[in-house]
């Protein structure tokens, strides 16, 4: 079966640096998302990664291994209003999107 | 401003009711997707059209039917609501299903089914 998994929940502090784990196992690779979701609201775009690497994009930077089936999400600099999940997506060989769970991050000052 | 939107917000709907989740885009987009969230699980797909006129079916698309008559619309429908069906759906779209766009969601409709 597919199979994306990222821990539930992660703390951290205004300011600090973390990193949200990503490792998946799908029918196929075309490709992984990042997204931010708020509590109640819809999810939003944050990254994508096709090719193994770091993607930059101002306080936040993704990384790809195809090989070891593994990613993260870096967020830099935190602000109280990074307290959100973040749900990482893989395209499978079906160009369908298989999303994991979701890890909620608690930002504490 | 361009985007999706969904219709209705919330519903509280009785077992054994006929409903039609509304979802309209005006960026188009070829491909709409219809998923469900449920707590402690990731985004499920239900029904998914790559272009108007044509529809697939997802992971979990029993209870459901889609329709995709133009490009704008992709309405979801419950042809007699059960308890297990409650869940925040949400309808997004896309450039095409390949290449490196983003699906961009509507707002979401929560549905309680009693």
């Amino acid at each position: 079966g597919q199979n994306i998994d990222q821990p539930t929940e992660m703390t951290a502090t205004e300011g600090a640096i973390v990193q949200i784990n990503c490792t998946y196992q799908t029918s196929g690779f075309n490709g992984l998302f990042w997204y931010q979701q708020h509590a109640g609201e819809a999810p939003t775009f944050l990254s994508y990664n096709v090719l193994d690497g770091l993607e930059e994009k101002g306080r936040f930077s993704s990384f790809l291994s195809r090989s070891k089936g593994y990613s993260y999400l870096l967020l830099k600099e935190l602000q109280m209003k990074d307290s959100a999940s973040y749900l990482c997506a893989v395209r499978d060989s079906n160009y369908q999107l298989i999303w994991g769970a979701g890890t909620k991050l608690i930002i504490k000052p | 401003i361009a985007g999706i939107t969904q219709a209705p917000t919330s519903q509280i709907l009785a077992a054994g009711r006929r409903m039609t989740l509304r979802c309209t885009q005006d960026m188009r987009h070829n491909a709409m997707y219809w998923y469900r969230q449920d707590l402690g699980l990731g985004l499920r797909l239900i029904h998914y059209s790559n272009t108007a006129g044509t529809t697939g079916k997802g992971e979990v698309p029993d209870g459901y039917s889609v329709s995709r008559a133009n490009t704008d619309d992709f309405p979801l429908t419950l042809a007699s609501a059960v308890p297990s069906q409650t869940s925040v759906y949400f309808c997004a779209s896309s450039e095409g299903p390949e290449g490196n766009q983003p699906q961009h969601f509507g707002d979401g409709t929560r549905l309680s089914i009693l």
